[in-house]
């Protein structure tokens, strides 16, 4: 069945080093996901977001790659600060059924 | 207004009480969503509302009732609680159901809710 997962529950990190978040996905026909931050306390925020017509998209210090082949996505974070520290979930949001599919979360730990 | 509000932030209640959480945007979405957020877990959808109407029901039990009064605005009406119905009860806004890009979901900062 469909599926959003994610390979490590917790990432720990150097301040300043980048941080790499995978994701895999089981449906073929998806075409759309989004990177969610979550911190302490506080609802999901939309970090970025990909379509499936593109491998690559960069915003401001992230960048999400999308390798349709093996269904596979990763978010990468350049010179991880202190406040990057939350959960990240990918989400599947092409479903038609007008729901998204959260991935697990990873817990992105930042040491000093 | 780029925000979803949520009321209250957080809330303790006995299983007979009868309570309500309270969901507010601005930003002339018309889809409208609550989630059941548990410790350490991904959101879990619970209810759709689209054009003020509900469109998806989870299979929620009948203890959590959910309104749409106007297109600014989602309530969450709760009675008869049980313990493990503790959670982060997340509020959401589109600007119609999710459809793809352009479409993404805005996220209030939720209502930790504890049921004693």
């Amino acid at each position: 069945g469909e599926s959003v997962g994610l390979h490590l529950p917790t990432l720990s990190v150097q301040e300043g080093d980048n941080s790499i978040i995978n994701c895999a996905y089981s449906n073929s026909a998806s075409d759309y996901f989004i990177w969610y931050k979550q911190e302490s306390g506080k609802g999901p925020q939309f970090i970025i977001d990909i379509r499936s017509n593109m491998d690559k998209r960069q915003g401001q210090r992230v960048t999400v790659l999308l390798n349709k082949t093996v269904k596979h996505l990763s978010l990468q974070i350049a010179a991880t600060q202190p406040g990057d520290s939350a959960v990240y979930f990918c989400a599947d949001c092409s479903n038609r059924d007008d729901k998204i599919i959260f991935g697990k979360g990873t817990r992105l730990h930042i040491l000093p | 207004d780029t925000e979803v509000t949520q009321t209250p932030k957080h809330l303790v209640m006995g299983m007979t009480n009868k309570k309500s959480l309270k969901c507010e945007q601005h930003m002339g979405h018309r889809a409208m969503y609550w989630y059941k957020q548990k410790a350490k877990k991904p959101p879990e959808l619970m209810f759709v509302y689209s054009y003020e109407k509900l469109s998806i029901n989870e299979s929620v039990p009948s203890r959590f009732s959910p309104e749409c009064p106007n297109s600014s605005l989602l309530n969450l009406h709760l009675h008869a609680l049980q313990p493990e119905d503790s959670a982060l009860y997340l509020c959401a806004s589109s600007q119609v159901e999710n459809r793809g890009p352009g479409d993404e979901q805005f996220f209030g900062p939720g209502t930790r809710l504890t049921v004693l």
